[in-house]
């Protein structure tokens, strides 16, 4: 079945370092995929999203590209705020809309 | 527009006891789902609906849990017996199916169940 693997954290950085989160995805057919982000005490949020093979989306500084022949979406920013500290979670969604999420990555950055 | 509503925020109930949680979604969603996130790990899908009818329910423990969701508009989620390993947040999400495959995932803050 679908499935959507990504690092393990926590990941702790210095303010205004460069983040990777590396996700890792498993499907059939073409999926959809996202980076959902969900900071302390609130709910899911949609960060950024592609739904073809190249397509890079990106969103407050952050950006993923979509590479199916490595079948990755790995999340990237160039300097990273003490604000950027949350739970990242990368999602595939298949044609029946079926969202499938990794288990989360915990990024802490300290000033 | 105003988002998906659920109910209670929080819940602590003992082992063995029964629980109901609630959520109302986006007014036009066809698509329903309700997910389970365990501290320290990714929402996992429990259930999908689609207006009245289940698409997924694969991985939703039948032998204890239960959902519903009558008229294609509100649905709950019952667990009877609850047990330990059912303490998580219950989440509940909406679409449209032409927007679901694009993002178009809408979530509401969740239900925090405790299981003592």
């Amino acid at each position: 079945g679908n499935s959507v693997t990504q690092m393990e954290g926590p990941v702790t950085l210095s303010e205004e370092a460069f983040l990777t989160i590396n996700c890792t995805y498993t499907a059939t057919g073409y999926p959809s995929l996202f980076w959902y982000v969900q900071y302390p005490g609130e709910g899911l949020q949609l960060l950024l999203k592609a739904t073809k093979a190249d397509d890079k989306g990106s969103n407050k500084g952050f950006e993923a590209t979509y590479r199916k022949e490595t079948t990755s979406f790995h999340l990237e920013k160039g300097s990273v705020q003490v604000s950027d500290s949350a739970v990242y979670f990368c999602a595939l969604s298949d044609q029946r809309g079926k969202l499938i999420f990794g288990q989360g990555t915990e990024l802490s950055v300290k000033p | 527009e105003a988002g998906v509503a659920q109910s209670p925020r929080y819940k602590i109930i003992e082992k063995r006891q029964s629980v109901a949680f609630w959520c109302n979604p986006i007014s036009g969603h066809a698509t329903l789902y309700w997910y389970q996130q365990i501290l320290g790990q990714g929402p996992k899908l429990l259930i999908q609906f689609q207006n009245n009818g289940v698409v997924d329910d694969s991985q939703l423990p039948k032998d204890r849990f239960s959902a519903e969701r009558l008229k294609g508009v509100d649905s709950t989620l019952k667990i009877q017996p609850a047990k330990l390993e059912d303490s998580a947040v219950y989440l509940c999400a909406s679409s449209s199916p032409i927007r679901a495959p694009l993002g178009g995932y809408t979530f509401g803050s969740g239900t925090r169940l405790t299981v003592v």
